[in-house]
């Protein structure tokens, strides 16, 4: 059974970068059939797709326009996680977020969630 | 990207069938047939209930069935029970290799 583990501070100040990491048992960050997505979910913007990483003979990445610029995702084999950076962080940005993995063909299509982790931003 | 367009709530008595619309633009859900749609419940993550506009994953009861026409895609809960109460999102494919979520509905079993 695939289980994401998310890890990572739930409060950031304005301005300042937040950092999620989410821990892989089951399944392989490099499994060429997945892809691995972070998506949020707050009561003002509702869900929202972030962005994913995905590996194919390299690692690509596909960024949502809202965040494209702040959002860097990566990978760690060695590790079998992935993570989320989200820049120049605002009060806006405060939500739950979830680490997902995917279908790689098919970028909307999300089949295990982590738990996920409330990030506050605030000062 | 904007969200796509679903009703705040619907509602149903036991036994009753209700459809939830999902309304996007020749960008998203007119432009691909690639929907999918997801059941959450307060506190919790969200579910894979239909993904490829129509198909159902293992284990998802055959009472939950969808459709796509157009730039609208729809989700049609058949026979209500007490345990479908919950909020249901749409998702789709837009282009370029992004995902784009609905903005919600909240199921109430009557």
């Amino acid at each position: 059974q695939v289980q994401l583990q998310q890890s990572g501070p739930g409060l950031v100040k304005p301005s300042q970068t937040l950092s999620l990491t989410c821990d892989i048992s089951g399944d392989s960050v490099s499994r060429t059939s997945a892809a691995w997505s972070w998506i949020r979910q707050s009561p003002s913007r509702g869900l929202e797709w972030l962005g994913r990483t995905f590996y194919m003979s390299r690692w690509y990445n596909d960024y949502a326009p809202s965040v494209k610029g702040r959002i860097t995702i990566n990978s760690d084999t060695s590790r079998n996680q992935f993570s989320l950076q989200l820049n120049s962080v605002t009060p806006e940005d405060t939500a739950v977020y979830y680490c997902v993995r995917g279908d790689k063909r098919f970028v909307n299509t999300f089949d295990f969630w982590g738990r996920g982790t409330m990030v506050t931003v605030s000062s | 990207q904007s969200a796509l367009t679903q009703p705040a709530s619907v509602s149903g008595s036991p036994g009753q069938s209700i459809t939830i619309s999902c309304t996007g633009t020749n960008s998203d859900v007119g432009g691909y047939n690639l929907v999918s749609w997801y059941q959450q419940f307060p506190g919790k993550a969200p579910k894979l209930m239909i993904y490829e506009s129509t198909k159902r994953p293992s284990g998802v009861s055959n009472r939950f069935s969808a459709s796509r026409s157009g730039n609208t895609a729809s989700l049609t809960i058949s026979g209500l029970q007490a345990e479908d109460e919950a909020d249901y999102y749409c998702c789709s494919y837009a282009t370029i290799d992004i995902s784009v979520f609905g903005t919600g509905t909240k199921v109430t079993v009557l």
